[in-house]
């Protein structure tokens, strides 16, 4: 099965500061149909998972615009430009691309 | 609108079983691949198996795989997980999502496995 790295796996950040979380998978994610599923997901405290991004750049309806997604091949990024306090929780990178999909461990996002 | 809603979920003691539903709605069911991901107390997610949008395949993460089964029905737009010999490490909450990009997730059952 693909391994996703996550890191950190705490990310202290200053309100209004940028944050950046990095997920790395033990091989290419490029799906047979040419599409990498590389998606990201928000989890709040209490709440169940949303999804922010999908296939590595794409932003889901709702989710603001600091949030950013990029990378390629086995190397990818999930960026917030300005940290709010809404964003904390835990953030989790999954590939759909190779069955069964994996996630990625989780990087907590909190407030210093 | 798209709605995943899961049941089935429950006590159950070690080694017992349950089979866990996941009916589906506003979208073309028979289309999309579809998956379980779970949740243990305080801990990350899994994903646990998916199945394509025929039937025709399945797939299984290590620790599961020879006790889950999933299994769809779509003419009733449902997908299944069918778990035997439950272990305490199984508790959690189980979510099913759709397509290979999780796309839309139910908002989960709970499984409890203790004596």
């Amino acid at each position: 099965d693909v391994v996703m790295t996550q890191s950190p796996l705490s990310l202290p950040v200053t309100l209004g500061q940028p944050a950046s979380i990095s997920c790395r998978s033990s091989q290419g994610l490029v799906c047979v149909d040419g599409n990498t599923y590389l998606s990201w997901f928000q989890q709040r405290p209490g709440q169940s998972p949303r999804r922010l991004i999908y296939k590595v750049s794409n932003r889901d309806s709702g989710v603001p615009d600091r949030f950013s997604g990029s990378g390629s091949g086995t190397d990818f990024t999930l960026k917030i430009s300005r940290v709010e306090a809404e964003d904390v929780g835990v953030y989790y990178c999954v590939q759909g691309s190779h069955w069964p999909g994996t996630f990625g461990g989780g990087t907590k996002v909190e407030i210093k | 609108e798209v709605q995943l809603e899961e049941s089935g979920g429950g006590l159950v003691q070690p080694g017992g079983s349950l089979r866990l539903s996941c009916a589906a709605s506003g979208f073309t069911f028979s289309s999309f691949s579809m998956t379980w991901v779970r949740q243990a107390p305080g801990k990350g997610l899994e994903w646990v198996a998916n199945i394509k949008s025929d039937g025709s395949e399945k797939y299984y993460v290590d620790s599961v795989r020879g006790r889950f089964a999933i299994s769809r029905d779509n003419t009733k737009n449902s997908v299944f997980l069918q778990m035997n010999s439950l272990r305490a490490e199984d508790t959690g909450f189980y979510y099913c999502a759709r397509a290979r990009g999780l796309d839309d997730w139910g908002q989960g059952t709970l499984v409890a496995v203790s004596p």
